[in-house]
Formats: structure tokens, sequence, C-alpha cells
């Protein structure tokens, strides 16, 4: 079975750059589009990058995504931190039979 | 802009079944792809199935088969997920969402407000 592991939690100070990796556990990560989720506690998800580094409209470019063939890993970079950036960040994609995965979630910490 | 309302909040027993809809606004259902995502309390996202365009049939995550149904109302841009024989494992928010458009590889852009079903006897 496919899956998506990340990391269970990351934290960085205001202003910086944070980094969230979102590894497959087979095949070709770049087989599929991997999208990004912004979730704040208590409210649905929302899309902050799609087709790996599509930014929907209202979602700053502080937000990137990129594709690592050589480590089989999606990333989602975060850069000039706000505190509102504080919340849990999930990757998702599809593996060969069109099943949706969702990776884990990390937990963002803005200190 | 696509929006999903989702239905209030349902307490089940265990064993009973529950549908839960999701309205759409802003486009017509026949021009989306719907599907449907879970959350236990304090986990991560689930994905429990959705229709594929390029087949043409609703598919399901092995979890759920045989317990998961999926369905339509075109006529009131409606879709519905019954999940049956529940458990209290099933203690979730199940969200509803949809890609910008019938064959949108991002399949899950918009998504609903979530609704809590608590099963507990």
């Amino acid at each position: 079975n496919f899956m998506l592991t990340q990391p269970h939690s990351v934290s960085e100070s205001p202003g910086k750059t944070v980094t969230i990796s979102c590894t497959g556990s087979s095949g070709s990560i770049a087989s599929n589009y991997v999208q990004w989720y912004q979730q704040r506690p208590g409210s649905a998800p929302t899309t902050v990058i799609y087709e790996d580094n599509q930014r929907p409209s209202g979602v700053p470019d502080r937000f990137s995504g990129s594709i690592d063939s050589s480590s089989n890993s999606a990333s989602l970079t975060i850069s000039g931190l706000k505190t509102e950036d504080e919340a849990d960040y999930y990757c998702q994609s599809y593996d060969s039979s069109n099943q949706g995965v969702f990776g884990g979630g990390t937990k963002l910490t803005v200190l | 802009q696509v929006q999903l309302v989702q239905s209030g909040a349902e307490v089940k027993k265990p064993g009973a079944s529950v549908k839960v809809s999701c309205k759409v606004s802003g486009y017509t259902l026949t021009e989306l792809s719907m599907h449907w995502v879970r959350q236990a309390p304090g986990k991560g996202l689930e994905w429990m199935g959705g229709f594929d365009p390029e087949d043409g049939e609703t598919i399901y995550a092995q979890k759920f088969q045989g317990r998961v149904t999926m369905t339509e109302d075109t006529s009131t841009d409606t879709a519905y997920m019954e999940l049956s024989s529940l458990r209290s494992e099933d203690t979730a928010v199940y969200y509803c969402a949809t890609g910008r458009y019938y064959y949108d590889s991002t399949k899950t852009y918009y998504w609903g407000q979530g609704t809590l079903v608590t099963v507990s006897s």
C-alpha cells in the first residue's frame, strides 16, 4: 500500500522559513500530483498547494511546493513565518488505483 | 467558486447507519466529482472514497468497502454519504470535498464545513 510519511511536528520562529517533507513509500511520488492542506483547530482543511506547486488565489506567495524525485518526496515551504501560519498541514496524493492517500499530518508551531 | 454545505451533527447507536448530505452551490453536481474524507478526534485525515470521472464509477477505500455508499441527487445538487454498521471507531468529522471541475486532478480542492458523527450507546 502506498503511504505518505510526514514529520509529526516542526517549529520555527516568526520571520523564518520552514520546510515540511512528505515522503512516498513506494513507486514514484512524481507519478501523481501532490496537494497540501492547512487545517486550523476546529476548522475544515483548506488547500494551500495543488498539483505539486500551484497556489490557489488568496494563498500568499510565502507558500510554495516542490517535488524531489531523488528522495521520492514532496515539500511544503513557508517563508516569512507568521503566527497565523500555526496549524496542521497534510500532504495528499493518489496511488496507482486512484485511491486517495493522506500523510499523517504535521503540526507547525510558530514560536 | 464552489461552496459545499453539509448537514448537521448526528448521534447514532452502534450498529445503526448514518447518512450525511452535502449541498453544492456555485456549480452543479454534474460539473464536479465528489469525494468524502473523515477525521477521528485528534487524528489525521482519511480518504473514504469518491467519484472517478475517468471510469465513471465511485471508488471506495478498501477499509470501507461494503459499509459505505456514496450517492448523488442531481436534481437538488446534493451528494450523500451513508455509512452502515456503525461502531465507536466511526466517531469522526466527515467532510465532503470536490475538485474545481469534473476532471480536476486535484480531487479535494474545495471542502465542506464538516459533519460530526458520534457513535455511542
